[in-house]
């Protein structure tokens, strides 16, 4: 199996903070990278597909870079409805894996 | 719209089994892979599951293999998911989750249901 390891497990940042979260797979899987926002109570909405392809509808502050073994979520400006764990997934081994989750709140 | 109801969760006692159900709707059913992912009372993501579109394929969790079972009904728009010999690891909330393509080996989970409670306990 793929394992894949977020960090940091939480954060707390302030409202128009850049936040950073990183992904890495225990070996290469490319660009088959994707995140998910999971809200308090709802399902989870995928963010963005292949590392860096932003969703339709997803807000432009969110963007997706890396490929191989390390990759990163950035929001450049926390908004208080980012307020959400986020997830990676990655989709190159059938034996589809994600990451532990990131909470990230507002300070 | 797409939408996915799921229904079947429950109580059930360890070593009993359960089968789960998702109803689809708003998309031709029969052009996706579909998937089931589990959460566990606070707990993260796990996914447990995925179909190709025709049955063709099928892939498991190592958590679950030679326990659940995956099956579509694509007439009626239906996935379901047959979980028998239970164990208290796998109470969580049990999502349906569309594929954006036909093959869930390339998964990447673009609608998902509300989910469907799993608790398992004596």
């Amino acid at each position: 199996d793929i394992q894949m390891t977020q960090s940091p497990s939480s954060l707390s940042a302030s409202v128009g903070d850049r936040v950073t979260i990183t992904c890495q797979a225990s070996q290469d899987i490319s660009n088959y990278l994707n995140w998910y926002q999971q809200k308090p109570g709802k399902a989870p909405k995928v963010l963005i597909q292949d590392a860096s392809n932003l969703e339709t509808g997803v807000p432009s502050r969110f963007s997706g870079r890396g490929s191989g073994t390390v990759f990163t979520l950035t929001i450049s400006s926390l908004q208080p409805e980012d307020v959400a764990t986020y997830y990676c997934q990655q989709s190159d081994n059938p034996l589809l894996t994600f990451g532990g989750g990131t909470k990230v709140e507002i300070k | 719209e797409v939408q996915l109801v799921e229904s079947g969760g429950g109580l059930v006692q360890p070593g009993r089994s359960l089968r789960l159900s998702c109803a689809a709707s708003g998309f031709t059913f029969d052009d996706y892979a579909m998937h089931w992912v589990r959460q566990a009372p606070g707990k993260g993501l796990e996914w447990v599951s995925g179909v190709n579109w025709n049955s063709g394929s099928i892939g498991y969790a190592d958590s679950v293999k030679g326990r659940f079972t995956i099956s579509r009904d694509n007439a009626n728009n239906s996935l379901y998911l047959q979980m028998n010999s239970l164990r208290a690891e796998d109470t969580a909330l049990y999502y349906c989750a569309k594929n954006r393509v036909g093959s869930y080996s390339r998964g990447l989970f673009d609608n998902w249901g509300q989910g469907t409670l799993v608790t398992v306990s004596s």
